[in-house]
């Protein structure tokens, strides 16, 4: 079954701080996947994106890695804003298949000053 | 802004009414979704349409009733919903050239729709 889960579910950090988000997939083929940053009752806008051969990728303050083999990524905050707030969401693109994006339930991340 | 469009950014209607949400994007893209977002859960395809040709309808209810008349819009006529049908509604735009390894799907601001 095709899946995607992201952990934590909700993470709250003092600004300033770093934090690690994670994402687990099942999905098969694997296309690419990317982080997306969806702010309260606003679309989502993407962040970054790692296709097979990518190890990381780096956005600014955030850093993506990609592990095909163990078909687990992470996200990087670097000294975290208060703009961070947001909840971020793992999509996985399954292979060669138009619209099939397998999206994750999101890490609702709050930054407290 | 990404590009997409949505309107409007609010909707409240009732069970027994008939509205249209509606999605505009001018980025040239070949592909547009509807994805609705339940609160707490994820974003569920509802579905997609290439060069104005629906090639997906991931067994969506007939209350909801999806138009393309060409490629940078896209309806989602809603009639005789149920409250359970409140939601976020989001629509998305890529350029899909076949077997694209690195489309990107740009997502519109969404739809806040309350049904009562």
């Amino acid at each position: 079954k095709n899946q995607v889960e992201q952990s934590p579910q909700s993470l709250i950090i003092l600004e300033g701080k770093n934090c690690t988000l994670q994402c687990n997939y099942t999905v098969s083929p694997f296309s690419n996947l990317r982080w997306y940053k969806q702010d309260t009752g606003r679309g989502p806008v993407s962040l970054t994106i790692m296709t097979f051969s990518e190890n990381t990728k780096s956005n600014g303050r955030y850093t993506a890695t990609l592990d095909a083999d163990t078909k687990q990524s992470s996200l990087h905050i670097t000294a975290s804003q208060l703009s961070d707030s947001a909840s971020y969401i793992c999509v996985v693109r399954r292979g060669s298949t138009l619209g099939r994006l397998y999206f994750g339930r999101g890490t609702q991340l709050t930054v407290w000053p | 802004e990404t590009g997409v469009t949505q309107t409007p950014r609010h909707l409240v209607m009732g069970m027994t009414n008939k509205k249209s949400l509606k999605c505009e994007q001018h980025l040239g893209h070949n592909a547009m979704y509807w994805y609705k977002q339940s609160a707490k859960k994820p974003l569920e395809l509802m579905f997609v349409y290439s060069l104005e040709e629906r090639v997906e309808n991931n067994s969506v209810p007939s209350r909801f009733s999806p138009e393309c008349p060409n490629s940078s819009h896209l309806f989602l006529h809603l009639h005789t919903l149920q409250p359970e049908d409140s939601a976020l509604y989001l629509c998305a735009s890529s350029q899909d050239p076949g077997r694209g390894m690195n489309t990107e799907a740009f997502f519109g601001q969404g739809t806040r729709l309350t049904v009562v």
